[in-house]
């Protein structure tokens, strides 16, 4: 089946710092994939769509400025979160839709655990 | 707008016991309904979909899920239930091809021996 590969597992990293995940589909292309985010013990909430060659969709309420996604190729999005915060630790959760298979399946990554000290 | 509820925060259930784990929706169209499971601190397992076709859809692990139209439903059950079944469950729920999933609030279910 398809696979996601998100990098890394997990983060720890100084308060004003950026960190970069990555999101990779290693045997599919995708042209959109999808950010979320998800609190302890609480749903996942999408945080942007990412579409390959143009800008991210954000949805409301999140900072496109803060939360920075680049979707540059067929197989990758990256995801940085800019000047982080302790309230930003989160763990966060990509997925991909295969576009050869009609982009009805969604596939997702491994998540990642971000904490912010 | 799309939505999906699940309405238990908890389910227990006795190992060997039959189990649901109860989930409606809410979508302007036709429904693209999941069901995932989430190990702690993992991402997501798929388990099954409906998209179209049988109401009845089996899944991984001895799972299934019935999609009722009228009720707006698609529960998740398993005839008997075993305790490495114990984790966070989400119903999910699309209205077209292409666009992102929407979740339940999850439900952990609970199996014990």
């Amino acid at each position: 089946g398809a696979v996601v590969s998100q990098h890394p597992s997990w983060v720890i990293c100084k308060s004003g710092t950026s960190v970069k995940i990555e999101c990779r589909s290693l045997d599919f292309q995708a042209t959109t994939m999808f950010w979320y985010r998800q609190f302890p013990k609480q749903s996942l909430m999408l945080m942007a769509t990412s579409n390959e060659g143009s800008k991210a969709t954000y949805e409301q309420g999140v900072e496109k400025d803060k939360f920075l996604i680049n979707h540059a190729s067929l197989t990758l999005s990256t995801l940085t979160v800019t000047s982080a915060h302790p309230e930003d630790s989160s763990f966060y959760i990509c997925s991909a839709l295969d576009s050869l298979k009609g982009n009805t399946e969604a596939f997702f990554g491994q998540g990642t655990r971000l904490t912010v000290v | 707008a799309q939505s999906v509820a699940q309405p238990e925060d908890q389910v227990n259930v006795a190992e060997g016991n039959p189990l649901t784990v109860k989930c409606t929706y809410s979508v302007s169209g036709n429904p693209y309904l999941f069901w995932y499971v989430q190990y702690p601190n993992r991402g997501l397992q798929f388990l099954l979909k409906y998209i179209t076709g049988d109401n009845l859809v089996k899944g991984s692990y001895g799972f299934e899920a019935e999609f009722n139209k009228s009720q707006t439903s698609f529960h998740l059950k398993k005839p008997s239930a075993l305790v490495s079944d114990s984790a966070l469950y989400f119903c999910a729920v699309r209205d077209q091809a292409g666009t992102a999933l929407i979740f339940g609030k999850g439900t952990t279910l609970s199996v014990s021996s």
